[in-house]
């Protein structure tokens, strides 16, 4: 089986913007959970998704947002990029929920 | 949400030498998971073990969930093992991630 596919792998963006990230989970994976890794503070929970629905999400303004499709598949969408904003973006599946998480390469961005 | 401690904070071996981490959590978990983070980034799973001992290789885990701690073993460590390991703890939902230990290991 493919694992966890995220794109784009590298973003630079500047401050003000807004980007979307995807991320594809393991086939027949129906949950897809969002995080931010930056060296300050650490691996942070942004949101889950299962079957279309936000069934989580973390204490991040609200700039941050996200859906999933039918497919499973996830994006997320940072509005409004603050320098602060700039991390290592991790999505991760499961088959289920509160199962062993399969997580993708990341897409490091970098907000000038 | 659940605080969750890793220790030491970095450590440094020789090739061929064992090591014990470790992982606090504050509160009962459902479920708890071991991560090996590589220098690009990946995070691979190692080992989901919220109670009980499962070993894969020179790897083995160890949790206490009725004492609130987990232990991650390695041994005859190699060059290949350096890199950050975090241990992740999930209530209800969230999944909540340690601070990680950073291994290096010296041929």
């Amino acid at each position: 089986k493919a694992g966890v596919t995220q794109t784009p792998r590298y973003l630079i963006k500047t401050r003000g913007q807004q980007v979307t990230l995807s991320c594809s989970p393991i086939s027949g994976h129906r949950s897809v959970s969002w995080y931010q890794q930056t060296p300050g503070q650490g691996l942070q929970f942004l949101f889950e998704y299962f079957s279309e629905t936000q069934r989580n999400k973390g204490n991040f303004p609200g700039r941050f947002s996200g859906r999933q499709f039918s497919n499973s598949r996830s994006e997320m969408n940072v509005s409004t990029l603050e320098l602060g904003d700039s991390a290592l973006y991790l999505c991760a599946s499961t088959l289920f929920t509160q199962e062993t998480q399969y997580f993708g390469p990341g897409t490091r961005l970098l907000v000038l | 949400g659940i605080q969750v401690e890793q220790s030491p904070p970095d450590l440094i071996l020789q090739e061929g030498a064992n090591s014990t981490l470790r992982c606090n959590f504050s509160d009962s978990v459902n479920n708890l998971q071991w991560f090996h983070q590589n220098p690009w980034g990946q995070l691979i799973n190692l080992f989901y073990i919220p109670s009980g001992t499962k070993q894969n290789g020179r790897l083995s885990a160890t949790t206490v969930a009725t004492e609130r701690y987990s232990l991650l073993y390695i041994s005859s460590s190699q060059t290949t093992d350096s890199g950050v390991y975090f241990c992740a703890v999930s209530g209800a939902n969230n999944l909540f991630f340690g601070t990680g230990t950073r291994l290096t290991v010296i041929p």
